[in-house]
């Protein structure tokens, strides 16, 4: 069935260091989306990815879509406490386009 | 303009008994889902309607799950009977169109005990 791994799981970092979180899908994604979710809160929607090798910014957040739509990459340069949360990667479901499978999450705690 | 809006926002329950969650999604979002999130995981799809129609309840476990969308704008996820493993948060979200962007409500969180 179809499987979307991040890595890694959990990420602790110094306030000021960078955070990468990779997203692995074992199918071709027409697009991918990023979601970052608050301890205790919803998911709240980031960024949508549609063409190979996109790579968009907002501010601190960098975002880029494999050339083979299978794999993307979240970066945040110089975190803040106000970064913490899951950050989760979701992509179109097998059961049709309209449906979002989420990645597994990766939990981001920054240490002030 | 509000958001999503789901309750009850907490609700803990012996198993057996049955619950109920209501959702009210964003005005003019004609896509409406349900998901569950274990702790620890990503939200897992139960159900999306398009209107008032069901159109993928492929995940949505039929012996004690059932949900309605009267009217194409509330929704309701009824659990009946709970079990322990049904512990969990129930996201309700709204889009529209079905391929923009999902707006999720703040959840339930079922603790059955």
């Amino acid at each position: 069935g179809q499987q979307v791994m991040q890595i890694p799981q959990y990420q602790h970092v110094q306030e000021g260091e960078d955070f990468t979180t990779y997203c692995n899908s074992s199918t071709t994604l027409s697009n991918i989306q990023w979601y970052k979710q608050r301890p205790g809160g919803h998911p709240v929607f980031l960024i949508q990815l549609v063409k190979s090798g996109e790579v968009k910014k907002q501010k601190r957040l960098t975002f880029q879509f494999g050339e083979a739509k299978k794999n993307s990459s979240l970066h945040i340069t110089a975190t803040q406490t106000t970064d913490v949360g899951t950050y989760f990667c979701a992509g179109p479901g097998q059961t049709g386009a309209n449906n979002l499978f989420f990645g597994t999450g990766t939990r981001l705690t920054v240490i002030p | 303009e509000a958001g999503v809006v789901q309750s009850p926002r907490y609700k803990i329950i012996e198993k057996k008994q049955p619950v109920a969650f209501w959702c009210n999604p964003i005005s003019g979002h004609n896509t409406l889902y349900w998901y569950r999130q274990n702790l620890g995981q990503g939200p897992e799809l139960l159900i999306r309607y398009e209107n008032e129609e069901a159109v993928d309840d492929s995940q949505l476990p039929k012996d004690r799950f059932s949900a309605e969308r009267l009217k194409g704008v509330d929704s309701t996820l009824k659990i009946q009977p709970a079990e322990l493993g049904d512990s969990a948060v129930y996201l309700c979200a709204s889009s529209f169109g079905g391929r923009n962007t999902i707006y999720f409500g703040e959840g339930s969180w079922l603790t059955v005990v």
